[in-house]
């Protein structure tokens, strides 16, 4: 399975945009992008899935240029309660998903 | 929809013990599920996948003798851990392969279960 490459921390203040970009060079041609948020002590919750170009939901909002080998969560206005761990997943035919280290996003006042 | 739960999310056992844990699709069949495995401060760590009505399987290194999984219903998986000891404790969490309305395939997952193993 292709491997994910994302930073270990960001951190923010609450009501700013937060861009989380994760590299993943070799992606298949079947895989697609999917993102998850994880609080401690909980399982992890999905947030957005894309193949390519950009989609955009409710919480987020996800960026996949034409040669796919990176993708940037966008995420609108933080809040105090999207400190987390987010995790960038590549899932293909098999439909496991392999985690990375995730990015640890703290968010301040 | 597409809620997956766990029982119990927590259980503190002694070491020797065998414990199960089940894994729940409430609102959706799931003949695919997957347990993970996740130390403190640490990623998920896939363990296996569990499959309706076959055999697990295991991802390399992980005991399936240690961690027995059975899916025996398509809203059913449980995993046992047997003979526990300390190195066991862990928090287990599983999921369930579902799809949501305009998405490709999703994993759902559970709340998971913390594990302490005296």
């Amino acid at each position: 399975l292709a491997k994910t490459t994302q930073p270990i921390s960001m951190d923010s203040y609450e009501g700013q945009e937060v861009n989380i970009t994760c590299s993943h060079n070799n992606i298949a041609t079947n895989d697609y992008i999917t993102w998850y948020q994880q609080f401690p002590s909980q399982g992890p919750r999905f947030i957005i899935q894309g193949y390519k170009t950009k989609v955009t939901n409710e919480v987020a909002s996800l960026f996949i240029p034409a040669d796919r080998k990176s993708s940037t969560l966008s995420l609108p206005r933080v809040s105090l309660s999207d400190t987390a761990v987010y995790y960038c997943l590549l899932g293909g035919a098999t439909n496991k998903l392999i985690f990375g280290t995730g990015t640890l996003l703290a968010v301040q006042p | 929809g597409a809620v997956v739960s766990q029982h119990p999310s927590r259980v503190i056992c002694k070491s020797g013990t065998s414990v199960k844990i089940e894994c729940r699709s409430l609102d959706f069949q799931a003949t695919t599920m997957f347990w993970y495995r996740q130390f403190p401060k640490q990623s998920l760590m896939l363990m296996a996948t569990s499959n309706e009505g076959s055999k697990a399987t295991y991802e390399q290194g992980v005991e399936k003798d240690k961690f027995l999984i059975n899916h025996a219903s398509l809203t059913l998986s449980t995993l046992t851990v047997a003979s526990a000891h300390p190195e066991d404790s862990s928090f287990y969490i599983c999921s369930a392969l579902g799809q949501r309305q305009n998405t490709y395939n999703e994993q759902f997952f559970g709340p998971g279960t913390r594990l302490t193993v005296l």
